[in-house]
């Protein structure tokens, strides 16, 4: 299956600040998708991205397919947006990375 | 109100016990999937299914069965074989493309702990 690997592991942030992670994958996928645990455990679906870029509030995503890698960008960030963030890449099933720790101090 | 549910939300079981975790979705979805979640961890798949009465093994099946009997459902059993059952399982379902799967929806996990 397809190798998925993110960085940075943990990010600490400062209320108001701009972030970038990374996401790699191993091979051509057909589904990619980002997604935000809270501290509950639920997974929120942020972007479904296999190519492009999107955009959604403060959030937004792009996807560079022929270089295998995706980036998620989180402007003026929020105490909300701490959490687990994770990538996943698929061929015929998902494989989901080892997250992004993401804290955000006010 | 559309969505995935899954129970029990928290759930303890005995060492050498089978247990069965529940889910269910009213979202008209092809494909239903179990992961599990370890602590510090991404999610790792245990199974799928992408048709009524088939399913297929993932990366981490042993010890665990499912079933495919209604569309809506996909109930997943931790036996006693399986080493060490204690962690988060999360089912996720989606529709599915001509390429592969479309965006996976998940429910809000079961917590299983083995006394």
């Amino acid at each position: 299956g397809i190798q998925v690997e993110q960085s940075p592991p943990d990010l600490i942030l400062q209320e108001g600040a701009n972030s970038t992670l990374r996401c790699n994958f191993s091979d051509s996928v057909n589904n990619l998708q980002w997604f935000h645990q809270n501290p509950w455990g639920q997974l929120i679906n942020l972007f479904y991205i296999p190519s492009g870029t999107k955009q959604n509030g403060r959030l937004s995503a792009t996807t560079v397919a022929t270089e295998r890698y995706s980036l998620l960008y989180i402007s003026s960030s929020q105490t909300t947006d701490s959490g687990v963030y994770f990538c996943a890449g698929a061929d015929y099933k998902l494989s989901f990375g080892a997250g992004t720790t993401v804290t955000v101090r006010a | 109100d559309g969505g995935i549910t899954q129970s029990p939300k928290y759930l303890f079981r005995k060492e050498g016990q089978n247990v069965t975790l529940s889910c269910e979705q009213n979202l008209n979805h092809d494909a239903m999937y179990w992961y599990r979640q370890d602590p510090g961890q991404g999610l790792r798949l245990i199974y799928y299914s992408q048709i009524v009465n088939d399913f297929q093994k993932g990366d981490i099946a042993e010890g665990y069965s499912v079933s495919r009997e209604k569309k809506e459902s996909f109930p997943l059993t931790v036996t006693s074989a399986q080493k060490n059952p204690t962690a988060f399982y999360l089912c996720a379902s989606s529709l599915m493309t001509s390429v592969g799967t479309d965006t996976q929806y998940f429910g809000p996990g079961t917590r299983l702990t083995v006394l």
